[in-house]
């Protein structure tokens, strides 16, 4: 199994720019997390998805920021316009189920840098 | 090392207090996390110590932080059935990355 996949790895845009940062979760996995990490807030859960569809999106920071799960294999989290106190590390994890006590699977990350 | 690492598992009874320990790597960590996962929902910051502090208490949750021996706990009392869940020790690094330990799972019965 490959994982949790992300694109890209690493992204620097320029103030103003859209940004766009994909996920491929594990395969069967019904539960997907967007997360934000940054030094002085940790890891922070934007939103997550259960079998496509959004549960809590409580966690994303502004209007700027918006989610989707087109289907069971793909999210992407998108940033329109971008800031510079959007750089961080953008994580997604997916777990198989949401009925037992299960470890999250984390993909690499997403660093990005807005100038 | 080069693991945080945690006891995976701990059990206790309705009442009583918990106690999840944590061993990180970085001795100049700056924070220091305890995050909660319960079933079928995302990672939920419980609590962080800045690392210039040996003690920190929230409510219920006490942390003690040991830089000496780069350990750190979580205390948890009265612990109840809605404790139950998944507890995660993260410290962040050099980099600004985190490292995460591979979690407790606590478990409380009634």
């Amino acid at each position: 199994d490959a994982g949790v996949i992300q694109s890209p790895r690493h992204e620097v845009t320029e103030m103003g720019q859209e940004v766009t940062l994909r996920c491929k979760p594990i395969s069967g996995h019904d539960y997907l997390f967007w997360y934000r990490q940054t030094m002085m807030r940790g890891l922070e859960l934007l939103i997550y998805f259960n079998n496509n569809v959004p549960i809590d999106d409580s966690g994303m920071p502004e209007d700027r920021f918006s989610a989707k799960m087109p289907n069971a294999s793909f999210s992407t989290l998108k940033i329109q316009p971008s800031e510079p106190r959007d750089s961080a590390v953008y994580f997604c994890a997916s777990i198989p189920w949401g009925d037992s006590l299960d470890t999250q699977y984390f993909g690499p990350g997403t660093r990005l840098t807005v100038l | 090392g080069e693991d945080v690492e945690q006891s995976l598992f701990l059990s206790v009874r309705e009442g009583d207090s918990s106690v999840i320990n944590c061993t990180y790597t970085d001795s100049s960590s700056t924070y220091l996390y305890w995050y909660k996962q319960e079933p079928g929902a995302g990672l939920q910051l419980l609590t962080y110590i800045f690392s210039n502090m040996d003690m920190k208490q929230d409510q219920r949750l006490t942390v003690l932080l040991n830089k000496k021996d780069k350990h750190l706990s979580l205390r948890i009392a009265d612990t109840q059935t809605g404790d139950s869940a998944i507890y995660f020790c993260a410290e962040t690094l050099n980099n600004n990355d985190m490292r995460f330990g591979a979690g407790t799972r606590l478990t409380v019965k009634p």
